[in-house]
């Protein structure tokens, strides 16, 4: 298996820009979570779905963020309008059968918001 | 309020040596307890997942052990190699009120393995 897909990689966008990052999570995982990472902040989790549900969006930080997986392999996280202060590495996660198990994490995508 | 608190902050060995990593937390009810290791520029690999009756788990160099009652979690690296040089990170599970599942995370620490 080739582990969580994230693209792209590296994205730099202006503020006021609409950003769309991507995930296809393991096959056969039913847990999808997003995090975003920033010196400052840490590691945070945004959102996780299971079965293509959200099931806890607590952690997303504001209405200009919004996430969706309309399939079992998809995940879209979409920041509209993006600004400087979500400019951050965001990674997605997937994990089996249940939210405590070990989640593997992608390569992340760094956002930079000019 | 929920928070896991980890030190040091960073830390500086040289290879061969051992190490430990403590993690305290506030969070309540608890799950359980991951450690993860970030390598720069890279997503977090899982170390270890322990629950409240688990007290010590291995993954090779790695031991983490679990308090539950001092809320204290430490992780050693026994005989470094450089390749261990990483972030740290621990990541507590708690159980929310009503149901539902909230991770509360340490900011990390900085390891660096030196010849």
């Amino acid at each position: 298996d080739a582990g969580v897909i994230q693209s792209p990689r590296h994205e730099v966008t202006e503020m006021g820009q609409e950003v769309t990052l991507r995930c296809k999570p393991i096959s056969g995982h039913d847990y999808l979570f997003w995090y975003r990472q920033t010196m400052m902040r840490g590691l945070e989790l945004l959102i996780y779905f299971n079965n293509n549900v959200p099931i806890d969006d607590s952690g997303m930080p504001e209405d200009r963020f919004s996430a969706k997986m309309p399939n079992a392999s998809f995940s879209t996280l979409k920041i509209q309008p993006s600004e400087p202060r979500d400019s951050a590495v965001y990674f997605c996660a997937s994990s089996p059968n249940s939210f405590y198990n070990e989640q593997f994490f992608g390569p992340g995508t760094r956002l930079t918001v000019l | 309020k929920n928070q896991v608190e980890q030190s040091p902050q960073s830390l500086i060995i040289l290879e061969g040596k051992n190490c430990t990593l403590q993690c305290n937390y506030t969070v309540s009810p608890f799950s359980n307890l991951r450690w993860y290791k970030q390598d720069t520029g890279r997503g977090p690999v899982s170390l270890t997942i322990m629950t409240f009756s688990e007290n010590t788990k291995s993954n090779g160099r790695y031991t983490a052990t679990l308090d539950a009652d001092t809320k204290q979690s430490s992780l050693h690296i026994t005989a470094s190699q450089l390749s261990d040089s990483a972030s740290y990170i621990c990541v507590v599970s708690g159980i929310l009120t009503g149901g539902g599942n909230k991770l509360t995370f340490g900011t990390g620490t900085q390891l660096k393995v030196e010849l």
